[in-house]
């Protein structure tokens, strides 16, 4: 089993609509949790950083952590056409151990 | 544009041969790291160093060496090359060394390698 395991899509929605990102992973040492956002020919940037289980808030994206069932995701509200990237989640385990899901490509159709 | 700079932007190279990437970060940033991302194996962490010395190591081969010079860039050697290492390598840059999970990172634009 991965440690991490994220859908690569592509996923198409209508611009305006809400995405789920999701991601899942097997170690239970992973503290933090990051989603990066990558268009084409651009290195990564960050999005969100969270650290406990529950939501985070930030503009059109929300984090949700579920430690207990292993399970991440991120919510993009009022979806735009610039949304389009492809979208990686991290997570970072007590050792300083980082690894990423493969991510998740994403299209918003205007 | 964040900041960090990487040269080249694409490089062809042979099997058996080395290359040199050259990150610069971004001004004040003590921390470099260094990442390999391939389609099969997506973004993998391989090395930091800070302010000069190494502070972290992931998934890097021992084909693969880093440093980081007095002045703050760093670059990152890969020796001995084969078709597999064939992939996007990104440099990024944070302001200190508290661990991993404690600064953000600012991703450079990545050398594309491709190695023949």
């Amino acid at each position: 089993q991965k440690e991490v395991e994220q859908d690569p899509g592509p996923l198409s929605v209508p611009e305006g609509a809400i995405v789920s990102l999701n991601c899942t992973y097997s170690n239970s040492a992973f503290q933090y949790f990051m989603w990066y956002r990558q268009y084409s020919r651009k290195g990564p940037e960050l999005l969100m950083y969270t650290y406990s289980s529950g939501n985070k808030e930030d503009g059109r994206f929300t984090a949700q952590v579920d430690k207990s069932s292993k399970y991440i995701s991120l919510f993009i509200r009022d979806s735009q056409p610039s949304d389009s990237a492809t979208y990686l989640c991290a997570m970072i385990s007590r050792d300083d151990k980082i690894i990423f899901g493969k991510g998740t490509r994403l299209h918003i159709l205007p | 544009d964040s900041g960090v700079t990487q040269t080249p932007k694409h490089l062809i190279t042979a099997t058996g041969q080395r290359v040199t990437l050259r990150c610069s970060p971004r001004s004040g940033d003590l921390s470099v790291y260094w990442y390999q991302q391939s389609l099969d194996q997506g973004l993998q962490f391989l090395i930091q160093y800070y302010n000069g010395e190494e502070r972290a190591k992931g998934n890097i081969l021992e084909r693969f060496s880093a440093q980081q010079f007095p002045d703050l860039h760093s670059e990152l050697n890969l020796s001995s090359l084969e078709l597999g290492d064939s992939a996007l390598y990104f440099c990024a840059s944070s302001l200190t060394s508290r661990g991993l999970a404690a600064d953000t990172q600012y991703f450079g634009p990545g050398t594309r390698l491709t190695v023949l």
